[in-house]
């Protein structure tokens, strides 16, 4: 079965460096997610991506962060300057569209300290 | 009002009982409703679409009431293999970002 792949699966940055998550999302797939979630928290929306531009962003998805589809199979996350705040779980994502499911990776752990 | 609201349990149940979990979600123009499940520090994944018609896939049934706002889970005949957090997920307002509950955890016991 097809799946969504993620790499790193744990990055440690220092505070204020940049950090790049990497994502192949399934491949007959046209859209694409990053989702979060905060240790001990619920999974929060940041950003969706469909025809190489941002479709939708929620308020978490500030300056700091930028997506991109470098080529037909890769979609990144680039935090620009961590803060300690955005250590969490990662999670990419992948689906049709519509009223179709998501599916998702299994999370890039990155740890600011 | 929060946008999706479940009970975090922990609901604690013996093998082969069947359990209910409950959820609302405060946006009425949601079209798009789900069931997925998470086990500890891992991705969701899904476990059902869920339709107003209602759904079942083996154990598990789904059931949605768009008057009331209301999605249930049920599941029959609980097995050690279900315990895991089950995380009840709805469509945004944009129609694209899905919004999740806190979750619901469940431990089934031999």
């Amino acid at each position: 079965e097809p799946e969504v792949t993620q790499t790193p699966s744990h990055q440690v940055t220092q505070m204020g460096q940049e950090v790049i998550l990497r994502c192949v999302p399934i491949s007959n797939h046209l859209y694409f997610y990053w989702y979060r979630q905060i240790l001990g928290q619920k999974v929060e929306f940041l950003v969706s991506f469909y025809n190489n531009e941002i479709s939708e962003k929620s308020e978490i998805f500030d300056d700091q962060f930028s997506v991109e589809r470098p080529d037909g199979s890769n979609f990144t996350l680039k935090i620009r300057s961590t803060k300690l705040e955005d250590s969490a779980m990662y999670f990419c994502a992948s689906g049709l569209g519509g009223n179709q499911p998501q599916h998702f990776g299994d999370g890039t752990r990155l740890s600011i300290l | 009002r929060k946008e999706v609201e479940q009970d975090p349990g922990p609901f604690n149940v013996p093998e082969g009982a069947t359990v209910a979990f409950n959820c609302t979600y405060s946006n009425s123009a949601s079209q798009s409703f789900f069931w997925y499940r998470q086990d500890c520090r891992k991705e969701p994944k899904l476990l059902m679409s869920v339709y107003s018609s209602g759904n079942e896939d083996g154990r598990f049934t789904a059931q949605l009431n768009r008057a009331s706002q209301y999605i249930s889970l049920l599941i029959r005949d609980s097995k050690l293999s279900d315990s895991a957090t089950y995380l009840c997920v709805v469509n945004g307002q944009a129609g694209t970002a899905l919004i999740f509950g806190k979750g619901t955890t469940l431990s089934v016991s031999s």
